[in-house]
């Protein structure tokens, strides 16, 4: 059984369409991410949920809205698709959130591609 | 300058060689100090993790930070093929009320041939 798993895997469209990415965990956690891998391998965190609450929130544009609907979920929709949102997207989740080194398990990421 | 600094590679090194990484970084802040492993088409995966300065051992891994430095090194012997990958350092602060809030460096390819 995969740990996070999200869908899809691959998606191409167009600019100025709205698209969503859905992700799942079944370890029971309670803190989800949304991480964004840019073509240079640098991963940044977008969005953090902690028991369906959102906690982390960078600076994304509001194209981007995280929604939990519940501590298993968290999807991404992205409205009004841009040229530079072609990244590749990991969702993950921690037992908990907080420091100590807290092993974060990540899903196999969704590709993007606006064209 | 970034916070988090990784030479991009690709690193090559022949079977049964030990691989060196290492990450530098600014934030004096850091205590959490993780090294993650990124198969091609693949999420990153956590191999090894550190608090404050030292080292740490497992199995053909090591992990060594220098907090005074600000550097920190992941060494791997007896490498082999399947040792191919992006080794990401990862880095946090104390902890916070809030989440998770990692700090990556840009990765490292490894290459191991045969």
């Amino acid at each position: 059984d995969t740990a996070v798993s999200q869908t899809p895997k691959y998606l191409v469209t167009q600019m100025g369409n709205d698209k969503s990415i859905k992700c799942e965990q079944n370890l029971g956690h309670d803190t989800m991410y949304w991480y964004k891998q840019d073509s240079k391998k640098f991963l940044k965190i977008m969005f953090s949920y902690s028991n369906k609450e959102l906690i982390i929130n960078e600076t994304v544009p509001n194209r981007f809205s995280p929604k939990s609907p519940d501590k298993a979920h968290l999807n991404l929709h992205i409205n009004s698709l841009e040229l530079g949102d072609s990244a590749v997207y990991f969702c993950a989740s921690s037992q908990v959130a907080g420091g100590r080194g807290n092993t974060i398990y990540f899903g196999e990421g969704s590709w993007l591609t606006v064209v | 300058q970034k916070e988090v600094e990784q030479d991009p590679g690709p690193l090559s090194v022949p079977e049964g060689a030990i691989v060196s990484l290492n990450c530098t970084y600014s934030n004096s802040a850091f205590q959490y100090f993780m090294w993650y492993r990124q198969y091609s088409r693949k999420g990153p995966e956590l191999l090894m993790y550190t608090y404050s300065s030292g080292n740490k051992e497992d199995g053909r891994f090591t992990a060594q930070v220098d907090k005074s430095s600000k550097y920190i090194s992941l060494f791997i012997r007896d490498s082999q093929p399947s040792d191919s990958a992006t080794y990401l350092c990862a880095m946090e602060g104390a902890i916070k009320a809030a989440g998770n809030k990692l700090t990556f460096g840009g990765g490292t390819r490894v290459l191991v041939k045969p």
